[in-house]
């Protein structure tokens, strides 16, 4: 069964507009680690953010946001007047406490095209 | 910042060449993981190790084979290239801790023709 899930697969805006990129897991486990990656043409990974299932305050970092909703299971992220740098790849994961295992369950990620 | 390296970022090699991807991290994480990824963006975890002369598979089969002899250093191999292992190949590497956080290399891009 699919951990994480990306519905978005493609969005477009404008530079200047507000976009949400959603992120929804599923986990048995009552301690989990969330994280989104920033994937730019460039190839590599950037690291944006980590929560863990115990702290569901949610964070805002200059444009970026992130709203955290365990009723839902949520993870969604938010960046504020969107940027052509902002294209990228997105990708959220999920990192499981309980299973001892040592992966991280990415989504599909979510390609994000900003239009100048 | 993580220091993680990678070499070459770019590789085109004919049919049935043996090749070696290079990943060195300068942090002296344990845990380091290849990921390949999908022309359509899914990343599949192909092998991890938790330490020196530790190597596991990952998720997804593949024909690579992995060797950790130094804790910095964790290169893959492929025996024989084949046009199915075009691919993103990136490296990753964490420390021993719970939420498996993980510091990305900038990928390899390996193109078999």
């Amino acid at each position: 069964a699919q951990k994480v899930t990306q519905a978005q697969t493609e969005i477009s805006v404008v530079e200047k507009e507000d976009v949400t990129l959603d992120c929804v897991y599923e986990t048995r486990d009552t301690t989990y680690y969330l994280f989104w990656y920033k994937q730019p043409p460039s190839g590599e990974l950037v690291f944006l953010i980590r929560r863990n299932s115990f702290d569901e305050q949610n964070e805002i970092s200059g444009r970026y946001s992130w709203n955290f909703q365990k009723s839902t299971s949520s993870f969604n992220f938010t960046i504020t007047a969107s940027q052509v740098v902002d294209s990228a790849v997105y990708f959220c994961a999920l990192s499981e406490r309980g299973t001892g295992a040592n992966n991280l369950f990415f989504g599909t990620g979510t390609r994000l095209t900003v239009i100048p | 910042e993580a220091d993680i390296y990678q070499t070459p970022r770019y590789l085109v090699i004919g049919t049935g060449k043996k090749i070696t991807l290079e990943c060195s991290q300068t942090m002296g994480h344990d845990k380091m993981y290849w990921y390949q990824q999908d022309p359509g963006m899914e990343l599949h975890l192909i092998h991890y190790s938790y330490g020196v002369n530790s190597t596991e598979k990952g998720d997804l089969s593949s024909e690579s084979t992995v060797s950790r002899i130094r804790t910095e250093h964790f290169p893959l191999t492929l025996e024989s290239a084949r046009p199915s292992h075009t691919s993103q190949y990136l490296c990753a590497s964490g420390r021993d801790r719970v939420d498996n956080e993980q510091f990305f290399g900038p990928g390899t891009r390996l193109t078999v023709l």
